[in-house]
């Protein structure tokens, strides 16, 4: 079985912009979860996704916001781009409702100039 | 709200030793999850090994395994007959049910030197 995927694995922007990042689940797997890792901040919950709808959400401002579709992928996107989200984005999938394991893609990472 | 530390930053060992990474945390949940996670240089997350806080028996998978103790919040992982693989930044990770979110350490940066 497939792991998790992201895309774009590298991302090169510059403040103002805004960017979206891309993940598809383990096949089967409905949850999706959002996570920032940075030096100075380590990871980070960013939001988690099941059916489409948003169950939880980190403590981020609201440039920060993400979607799901009914396939599981999962979208997030990032506006108004900043120096300081400067970070690798990454995505975990679980089954379902409750506190399944998570299983981590590769990561974005993500530079601002 | 929980709160994961690992109070080692890094470690460095000879291979085939062992090594435990600490891992102590803050919560008022009586059910939840732990997780160790590891992540090598290619920054790919993997999953080491997970604990079910209402089992007392203490998790194994092959050369990994954890000293759980529930009263003390604490969740440490031993790694023995460490190899030259085992080189990665080690996250203890806390999980409640029903929240799909881990709250993370700070990590430990573990070297398995030959």
């Amino acid at each position: 079985k497939a792991g998790v995927t992201q895309t774009p694995r590298y991302l090169i922007k510059t403040r103002g912009q805004q960017v979206t990042l891309s993940c598809s689940p383990i096949s089967g797997h409905r949850s999706v979860s959002w996570y920032q890792q940075t030096p100075g901040q380590g990871l980070q919950f960013l939001f988690e996704y099941f059916s489409e709808t948003q169950r939880n959400k980190g403590n981020f401002p609201g440039r920060f916001s993400g979607r799901q579709f009914s396939n599981s992928r999962s979208e997030m996107n990032v506006s108004t781009l900043e120096l300081g989200d400067s970070a690798l984005y990454l995505c975990a999938s679980s089954l379902a409702s409750g506190l399944e394991t998570q299983y981590f893609g590769p990561g974005t990472r993500l530079l601002v100039l | 709200a929980q709160t994961v530390t690992q109070s080692q930053p890094e470690m460095s060992v000879q291979e085939a030793e062992t090594v435990t990474l600490s891992c102590t945390y803050d919560t008022s949940e009586s059910n939840y999850y732990l997780f160790w996670y590891k992540q090598p240089p290619s920054r790919q997350m993997i999953l080491v090994i997970r604990q079910e806080a209402y089992k007392q028996q203490n998790a194994t998978e092959n050369r990994f395994s954890v000293n759980f103790q529930k009263a003390a919040k604490s969740f440490s992982l031993k790694i023995s007959d460490s190899q030259l693989g085992d080189t990665a930044m080690y996250f203890c990770a806390f999980g409640a049910p029903g929240a799909q979110k881990l709250v993370f350490g700070q990590g430990t940066r573990l070297t398995i030197n030959p």
